[in-house]
């Protein structure tokens, strides 16, 4: 079974530009997570989908920050503006669950961005 | 409100003694419990995880937990370390479907 694929695997951009993550979550998974980890620190969930519905977003700058999941499968993530604290890994994970939680979260390698 | 506290953010152990990493959840309602585990660039890998039944649970690599509900703990422990131990250690907790992560401890295991 493949597993969460995530790309790019690391960007560099300058600040105020704008950038894009990609993730395709393993097939039937319903549920999709998109997690920030910044150095040091343990994942900050940015964005929660259940199927193509956003579950939670409470914690996503959405001055700056859009996702989407296209179709309940693939999901991108934007940043525009970035800004230098932005500069993180983003982890992508899927999940069988029905939304309860008591189903594990597959990660995918992260996408490293450094903003200089 | 954090969720789930990791006492201690480093910890070293020698190679052969026992690992203790420490969790404490905030919760009025059972949650589900689970231990990550993340090696060098490498996204996270689950270890195991508390949903119901027993409250001692076995997982991969040797370790285990026990979901004590009394002291609202979840620690994890392995009776001796392996040098491939060395990792970056995270126990997290869903609450409302949502699943939070501790801010992690670091173990480095010396020969």
């Amino acid at each position: 079974e493949a597993g969460v694929a995530q790309s790019p695997r690391y960007k560099i951009i300058e600040k105020r530009q704008s950038v894009a993550f990609w993730c395709n979550p393993i097939s039937g998974h319903a549920t999709l997570y998109w997690y920030q980890q910044i150095l040091g620190q343990g994942p900050k969930l940015l964005i929660q989908f259940q199927n193509n519905g956003v579950v939670d977003d409470s914690q996503l700058p959405k001055d700056r920050f859009s996702a989407e999941r296209l179709k309940g499968v693939d999901s991108t993530l934007k940043i525009q503006p970035a800004k230098l604290e932005d500069s993180a890994v983003y982890l992508c994970a899927s999940s069988p669950s029905s939304g309860r939680g008591n189903t594990e979260a597959f990660f995918g390698q992260g996408t490293r961005l450094t903003v200089v | 409100a954090q969720s789930v506290t990791q006492l201690g953010s480093h910890v070293s152990v020698s190679e052969g003694a026992l690992v203790l990493l420490r969790c404490n959840y905030s919760s009025s309602v059972p949650p589900y419990l689970f231990w990550y585990v993340q090696y060098p660039n490498q996204g996270l890998q689950l270890l195991l995880k508390y949903t119901t039944g027993a409250t001692l649970v076995k997982g991969i690599n040797g370790f285990e937990a026990e979901f004590k509900k009394s002291e609202t703990s979840f620690h994890l422990t392995k009776p001796s370390a392996h040098m491939s131990d060395a990792a970056e250690y995270f126990c997290a907790v869903t609450l409302l479907g949502k699943l939070q992560f501790g801010a992690g401890t670091q173990v480095v295991v010396t020969p």
